[in-house]
């Protein structure tokens, strides 16, 4: 069975502050992908990245980033200068073939 | 741009009666998918599809059934509705199964009376 955990539930950042939301992952599969969405208040989930086993070189797109840690099984996710747009809930999802699995997210709100 | 439409954002049923729910997506994907989303439990599996008539059990199928009649269009059905399936419904297509992005429909918020 695989998992993922998502221990943070909610957390509250002040504009312009960074903030890591953290992803833990559980598998027996050698070869699966990562990803990240952003749920914001309108309800569809947004995709934001993937990643392959394989690959553990960390990514930046504009302020966002990922740290991907195949020894600890982590796939964080970074938020550098938050804005009140990024407040939503954040969802870590697992895939390998015909499985797929989803953490429980955290919701993030940005105070102005 | 891919779209995943779903028939209806908000629908109000009574317990015992059945209810589809729809989910069609224009870009020829072989991959559709059904979850529940409910607060503190994520988006559960519940029903997957990985070609026309084919289907394949998540996490929680149980009092749920699918359809899948037609490449684009992947049908939820609740047989005979209770009040624990009163959740948020996301649909979502792929291309592939593992690699690819899931692509989302906005959700469904049924709620049984």
């Amino acid at each position: 069975a695989q998992k993922v955990t998502q221990a943070q539930t909610e957390i509250s950042v002040v504009e312009k502050e960074d903030v890591t939301l953290d992803c833990v992952y559980e598998t027996r599969d050698t070869t699966y992908y990562l990803f990240w969405y952003k749920q914001p208040p309108s309800g569809e989930l947004v995709f934001l990245i993937r990643r392959n086993s394989f690959d553990e070189q960390n990514e930046i797109s504009g302020r966002y980033s990922w740290n991907f840690q195949k020894s600890t099984s982590s796939f964080n996710f970074t938020i550098t200068a938050s804005q009140v747009v990024d407040s939503a809930v954040y969802f870590c999802a697992l895939r390998s073939y015909q499985k797929v699995t989803f953490g429980t997210g955290t919701k993030l709100q940005v105070i102005p | 741009d891919v779209k995943v439409t779903q028939s209806s954002r908000y629908l109000v049923k009574r317990t015992g009666e059945k209810v589809f729910l729809e989910c069609v997506q224009d870009m020829d994907h072989e991959n559709m998918f059904w979850y529940r989303q409910d607060p503190g439990l994520g988006l559960r599996l519940i029903y997957f599809s990985y070609d026309v008539k084919m289907k394949e059990k998540g996490d929680i199928p149980e009092g749920y059934s699918v359809s899948r009649e037609k490449k684009e269009r992947f049908s939820l059905i609740l047989e005979s509705a209770s009040t624990n399936q009163t959740s948020m419904y996301l649909c979502a297509s792929s291309q592939g199964l593992a690699a690819d992005t899931q692509y989302f429909g906005p959700g469904t918020r049924l709620t049984v009376l």
